[in-house]
């Protein structure tokens, strides 16, 4: 599976749209990119995930790109409860298991 | 909402003591696996299963072995506890095989200590 780059930690006003990018430049044709975030301890909630088209669902949006070498996830209207470590994780949806990364640090702030 | 149960949550224990720890899904899922992982820290991939009978060692070695003799049942046991086993566990599991939605659910995780 190809390797995700996040940067290790972001800050976002509460009441803000949160933008988390994730390159994925050596992606391949048939990867799909997988979004979860983990809150504090808890185990790791699926978000969105998504292989070329842009998606949307109650929890998120994802933007792919078109040459599909980076992705972004916009939590539209981020709270204090979206605080967590998100995990951008490109994987065939056929593949055995997930690697999780290091993933980055929102923090939403008062 | 994602039916995966771990137990305990907690567990402080002494060193050579053997423990097993639980995890069971009703969702009927074919696949499944243990993660470990430290404060701040990966999550580590330990052990999966494809399905009943079927179990592989995961990407971190590890001293502890699971079994899956049931599809909703996958238990993880360390024969002899020590503090380096001392870490949180975090069991998941994802659809049917050939599902077109791979997406993982965790359970609450197993926080454990060895003393």
């Amino acid at each position: 599976d190809a390797k995700t780059t996040q940067p290790p930690s972001m800050d976002c006003a509460e009441g803000r749209a949160a933008n988390l990018p994730c390159n994925h430049s050596t992606i391949s044709g048939n990867e799909y990119v997988y979004w979860y975030r983990q809150i504090h301890s808890q185990g790791p909630q699926y978000i969105i995930h998504g292989l070329k088209n842009n998606e949307t669902n109650e929890m998120a949006s994802l933007i792919i790109t078109e040459d599909r070498k980076s992705s972004t996830l916009i939590l539209p209207h981020a709270t204090l409860r979206d605080t967590a470590v998100y995990y951008c994780i490109v994987r065939e949806n056929s593949g055995s298991r997930l690697t999780f990364g290091e993933g980055t640090q929102l923090t939403v702030n008062p | 909402e994602a039916d995966i149960y771990q137990t305990p949550r907690y567990l402080v224990i002494g060193t050579g003591k053997k423990i097993t720890l639980e995890c069971s899904q009703t969702m009927g899922h074919d696949k499944m696996y243990w993660y470990q992982q430290d404060p701040g820290m990966e999550l580590h991939l330990i052990h999966y299963s494809y399905g009943v009978n079927s179990t592989e060692k995961g990407d971190l070695s590890s001293e502890s072995t699971v079994s899956r003799i049931r599809t909703e049942h996958f238990p993880l046991t360390l024969e002899s506890a020590r503090p380096s086993h001392t870490s949180q566990y975090l069991c998941a599991s994802s659809g049917r095989q050939g599902a077109y939605n791979e997406k993982l659910f965790f359970g609450s995780g197993t926080q454990l200590s060895v003393l």
